[in-house]
């Protein structure tokens, strides 16, 4: 089945307790980003990657890293997490045009995981 | 991406049909429709997309004003598990794989 599956799905921590959740794929998509969702402020992009080894910036960046060693993960990394952190994240992934064989056929389906709910204490 | 206006919130009845509409005046030649939905606090699922031509797939269909300037989501008959907000997005093809922009999006709410 296609999938993007996060992990965990939920986690309580503490301010400074450095924190990965995990993002993986089966769908051999180049394309993966991370987004959190916030009340009232909607789904905000935090990085992206269009291919491995290659990463940019989002709406959101700071206070987060993210690594693409491999096509099928895209960890998030919170180094020192904070208190405004604690957000409802999600993984997405998807085909880019390249892959999908021209504009017409690259839907922008991006496929998201089921959500990570996070809470820096 | 062109900006896509969408009322707040509707209800519908459990085995009617759903109409959300969308407006996007500012839509330009190149730019498709995309209709996504979120279930409560579930990560966003894709629904259908256009171009100019009504499009129809297992969950919904989609038809879009000759002038492309608004279209309407029709969930033909709606259930309880269609609650949800939907999320109307106007991007270009070309465009695959960036950030989407959801937007508010409609909340739906399917009564029995």
């Amino acid at each position: 089945e296609a999938q993007v599956t996060q992990n965990p799905r939920y986690l309580i921590t503490v301010t400074g307790k450095k924190l990965t959740v995990t993002c993986s794929q089966n769908m051999n998509h180049e394309y993966m980003s991370w987004y959190r969702q916030d009340p009232g402020l909607g789904l905000r992009q935090i990085y992206y990657s269009m291919n491995v080894e290659v990463t940019d910036k989002g709406d959101v960046p700071e206070g987060y890293k993210v690594s693409r060693k491999e096509k099928r993960n895209f960890p998030l990394i919170l180094e020192s997490p904070s208190p405004n952190q604690t957000s409802l994240y999600f993984c997405a992934s998807s085909l880019l045009a390249s892959q999908a064989g021209g504009p017409r056929s690259s839907y922008n389906e991006q496929f998201f995981g089921p959500g990570t709910r996070l809470t820096v204490l | 991406d062109a900006k896509t206006t969408q009322p707040p919130s509707m209800d519908c009845a459990e085995g009617r049909a759903a109409n959300l509409p969308c407006n996007h005046s500012t839509i330009s030649g190149n730019e498709y429709v995309y209709w996504y939905r979120q279930i409560h606090s579930q990560g966003p699922q894709y629904i259908i997309h256009g171009l100019k031509n009504n499009e129809t797939n297992e969950m919904a269909s989609l038809i879009i004003t000759e002038d492309r300037k608004s279209s309407t989501l029709i969930l033909p008959h709606a259930t309880l598990r269609d609650t949800a907000v939907y999320y109307c997005i106007v991007r270009v093809a070309g465009n695959s794989g960036y950030a989407l922009n959801f937007g508010k999006g409609t909340s739906l709410l399917v009564t029995p």
